[in-house]
């Protein structure tokens, strides 16, 4: 039972254009978000996070969002470079407790 | 280097053989966790451990066990080994129990022949 979905396997953007990955949760249980990024080979880091009390937290060129009543975020890279091509998790917590990932989506970035 | 050690890098066995996977913690990181990635699935996590103690415990099959020793460096332990227990196996790190900085090392990935 996946309780954070990551509904789009993969995304294509153009350089310099706007990538929005879309996330999707069902335990209204979850206070506190995160995205984390991977590249292959390599292992998932950390990229950006927003709690429940807030429904936006920006930094540089990444910013979430958060619908708490539709229990949806989404993640806004402005402008999209070619390294932000990767593969992105959603991942959520409740109460201080370990972090559950979604599936990822894969973002490409076309020049 | 995140500063999470996991090894090996790569591990073949065959089926019904046991194997150890090894983690070592960023320095002054009291919490490990273990995570599954599989083809077409997440990263699922499969247990906790805090300065010793097991803390959490995911979707771990009865076929796996893990541990962290007084050092803090933990051992996933995987047995009786399966075709489907092929998957990338990563080890994260943190400073406390909570879900924040999270430092995953670069993963182990197992194939079972």
């Amino acid at each position: 039972d996946q309780q954070v979905k990551q509904n789009s396997p993969s995304l294509s953007v153009q350089e310099g254009r706007i990538s929005i990955l879309n996330c999707d949760y069902t335990n209204s249980m979850f206070d506190y978000f995160l995205w984390y990024k991977k590249y292959p080979a390599e292992g998932p880091t950390f990229l950006i996070s927003i709690s429940s009390i807030k429904d936006k937290n920006e930094d540089g060129r990444f910013t979430v969002f958060l619908n708490k009543s539709a229990k949806h975020l989404s993640l806004h890279i402005v402008p999209s470079q070619p390294g932000d091509s990767a593969v992105y998790f959603c991942a959520a917590s409740a109460k201080g407790d370990k972090i559950i990932f979604g599936k990822g989506t894969r973002l490409h970035i076309l020049p | 280097d995140s500063g999470v050690t996991q090894t090996p890098k790569h591990l073949i066995t065959a089926t019904g053989q046991r194997v150890t996977l090894r983690c070592s913690p960023r320095s002054g990181d009291l919490s490990v966790y273990w995570y599954q990635q599989s083809l077409d699935q997440g990263l699922q996590f499969l247990i906790q451990y805090y300065n010793g103690e097991e803390r959490a415990k995911g979707n771990i099959l009865e076929r796996f066990s893990a541990q962290q020793f007084p050092d803090l460096h933990s051992e996933l332990n995987l047995s009786s080994l399966e075709l489907g227990d092929s998957a990338l196996y990563f080890c994260a790190s943190s400073a406390g129990t909570g879900p924040y900085g999270y430092t995953f090392g670069s993963g182990t990935r197992l194939t079972v022949v």
